[in-house]
């Protein structure tokens, strides 16, 4: 069965200081890969997906940037965070179709 | 502006009563889904409903489609404390574009 593990839980953070997350899918090969913010009380932010290695789309523009270095490895990085990146951030993936979405379990930034 | 938007935002019901949640959306979907969150953690799947559907079951859940009027509906019958969470609509356009647009979502609170 496939698994997805996101690291890690929580995090806090001081304003300029670098930031990575990352996730992995075990179980599948060639997933899509993508990345959500979630304000509190509001809905899912797509910031980033990825249909293969090295192939990532941003939809909002913004100091954070991913990467995928391997299949089934999404990161998610930041050189200098601000007090607006503070949020949960949620890695998913999916397979081609349906594009149903398997969610981690989130990451929950703090930055202070 | 969100492609899903949910209403109520917020419904707090009785165990064993129903509970009908509904979600808005704007343009032409390939398919509807539904998902479930429960407080600090990741996103579950719950169903797919695609747009040559009317009417969908799992469970205790039944899902409708109307694309005439651009809305959908949850409805989650005899309902039990262990459903209280957050519930998102998300759409999906298909084709190359692979975002899933999510809703703010409905907070439903079952009371025991």
């Amino acid at each position: 069965s496939q698994t997805i593990h996101q690291w890690p839980a929580t995090l806090v953070q001081p304003v300029g200081s670098p930031l990575s997350l990352e996730c992995t899918v075990e179980g599948t090969s060639n997933p899509n890969l993508y990345w959500y913010r979630q304000a509190a009380g509001r809905g899912l932010q797509l910031l980033f997906y990825s249909v293969g290695i090295g192939q990532i789309s941003s939809e909002v523009p913004q100091n954070l940037s991913a990467s995928r270095p391997q299949d089934r490895q999404f990161i998610l990085s930041s050189k200098k965070l601000l007090l607006s990146d503070s949020g949960f951030y949620l890695c998913a993936w999916s397979r081609a179709e349906p594009r149903e979405l398997f969610f981690g379990e989130g990451s929950r930034l703090t930055v202070l | 502006s969100q492609q899903g938007e949910e209403d109520p935002q917020a419904l707090s019901i009785q165990e064993g009563e129903n509970a009908t949640m509904n979600c808005s959306y704007k343009t032409s979907i390939n398919n509807l889904q539904w998902y479930r969150q429960n407080s600090g953690r990741g996103l579950v799947h719950l169903i797919l409903i695609r747009s040559n559907e009317r009417e969908k079951h799992s469970g205790r859940l039944r899902v409708t489609l109307d694309t005439s009027k651009k809305s959908s509906s949850l409805l989650i019958t005899a309902s039990r404390a262990a459903d209280t969470a957050s519930y998102f609509c998300a759409t999906d356009s298909g084709g190359s574009n692979y975002k899933l647009t999510f809703g703010k979502g409905t907070l439903l609170t079952v009371n025991p």
